[in-house]
């Protein structure tokens, strides 16, 4: 069964801020916060990922709660080429994937 | 950096033939591959875990004498579906990990049509 739970799909406007959330109540004390996206017919493409402290890149921001059972990817000026699924995923080592969420970006 | 390789991009073959998939790491080397199969419409299923220098290992429900998985090497990964038949068909993809082992980075992945 995943370990998360994600919104199955979301619309953002083109230069707006998308907030991605993710649910992870069981997540174990070395797990870490995955994200991946793909685009149709591609292969899954790395994001970021985080293990406790709150991580910043040149694609996106991932927030991380206090208690670990939650996160939130943040796209800070999303694209028409950010339309994707988004997966959020915790582990090690193997990664299970969920359903993600079905991001739309609009103009 | 951290760029992962798949040929073919697609094939096509007749059924009962066998395909054989490579997964190249291209820029770093992978201590551990991994493959994985998708379905129209839905999510990665993980196939099996490949060390290099050892043997594969399958989740449950997947055929190891059918789907061969060989990591002969740090940067090249092989799967070749057996005896492929149309429920074969699928979105085959590979990733990679590298010694720091936190991340795995994809490949384009091969669309395989089983005629």
């Amino acid at each position: 069964d995943a370990k998360t739970t994600q919104p199955p799909s979301m619309d953002c406007a083109e230069g707006r801020a998308a907030n991605l959330p993710c649910n992870h109540s069981t997540i174990s004390g070395n797990e870490y916060v995955y994200w991946y996206r793909q685009i149709h017919s591609q292969g899954p493409q790395y994001i970021i990922h985080g293990l406790k402290n709150n991580e910043t890149n040149e694609m996106a921001s991932l927030i991380i709660t206090e208690d670990r059972k939650s996160s939130t990817l943040i796209l800070p000026h999303a694209t028409l080429r950010d339309t994707a699924v988004y997966y959020c995923i915790v582990g090690w080592g193997k990664l299970q994937f969920g359903a993600g969420t079905q991001v739309v970006v609009t103009p | 950096g951290a760029v992962v390789s798949q040929h073919p991009s697609w094939v096509i073959c007749k059924s009962g033939t066998s395909v054989k998939i490579e997964c190249r790491s291209l820029d770093f080397q992978a201590t551990t591959m991994f493959w994985y199969r998708q379905f129209p419409k839905q999510s990665l299923m993980l196939m099996a875990t490949s060390n290099e220098g050892s043997k594969a290992t399958y989740e449950q429900g997947v055929e190891k004498d059918k789907f061969l998985i060989n990591h002969a090497s740090l940067t090249l990964s092989t799967l070749t579906v057996t005896s492929a038949h149309p429920e074969d068909s699928s979105f085959y993809i590979c990733s990679a990990m590298g010694v720091r082992a936190d991340t795995q980075y994809f490949g384009p992945g091969t669309r395989l049509t089983v005629l």
